[in-house]
């Protein structure tokens, strides 16, 4: 069965105080790695799409790594308005269009 | 740009009561999906559709039917309310099943 364990489940961070955020999966087969921001009351936000081991993606101050077995969320130099819930769901090769997420981790930046 | 729109953002039932949640999407996508988020769970999947007409189970199927008559529209109906399906409900579209999900802003259901 696949499984996505993300770690920690809430993060307090200073502005400026880099961090990064685990995801690791178990799959059979990986088609696709996700990364999600939520804000609270709103729907997820896709950031970045991950296919294979090695793979880094970059957006602003995220910047997402994948590995066989996990994948970091990297954030550099964070400010408040990275304050969210990161999600990251995994898409098995057996498991057209379906998406399993993990519990996601609350980031809080403060200034 | 309206992309995913949910109606509605509310709702509070009584158990027993039927409703239904309605989703659509003005991208064009092929896709759609249904999932509902509980605290400490993640998104789980409930229902999702390839295309006009077709409809499958997810994860967590028991107690919802769906439907997809146009292919903007996706409908998730719960025919008798129960408290254990409280929770905020996602829909979600996408233009082939590899390609990322776009969401709406979610229904708050409380059922009584």
């Amino acid at each position: 069965e696949d499984q996505v364990t993300q770690s920690p489940e809430a993060l307090r961070l200073q502005e400026g105080e880099s961090s990064s955020l685990n995801c690791s999966y178990t799959v059979s087969g990986l088609r696709g790695l996700f990364w999600y921001r939520q804000d609270p009351g709103k729907g997820p936000e896709f950031l970045f799409t991950l296919y294979s081991a090695g793979e880094e993606k970059e957006k602003e101050r995220l910047k997402a790594t994948l590995t066989k077995k996990e994948s970091f969320l990297h954030i550099t130099a964070p400010k408040p308005e990275d304050s969210a819930t990161y999600l990251c769901a995994v898409q098995a090769t057996d498991s057209w269009g379906k998406l399993q997420f993990g519990a996601g981790t609350q980031v809080v930046v403060t200034p | 740009n309206a992309g995913v729109t949910q109606t509605p953002k509310f709702r509070v039932l009584k158990t027993g009561q039927s409703m239904t949640l309605l989703c659509a999407q003005d991208m064009n996508h092929e896709y759609m999906y249904w999932y509902r988020q509980d605290p400490g769970m993640g998104l789980r999947l409930i229902h999702y559709s390839v295309g006009e007409g077709t409809t499958a189970k997810g994860e967590v199927p028991d107690g919802y039917n769906v439907s997809r008559l146009k292919k903007q529209n996706f409908l998730l109906g719960l025919e008798s309310a129960a408290p254990s399906q409280t929770s905020v409900y996602f829909c979600a579209s996408s233009l082939t099943g590899t390609q990322p999900q776009h969401f709406g802003d979610g229904t708050r259901l409380s059922i009584l």
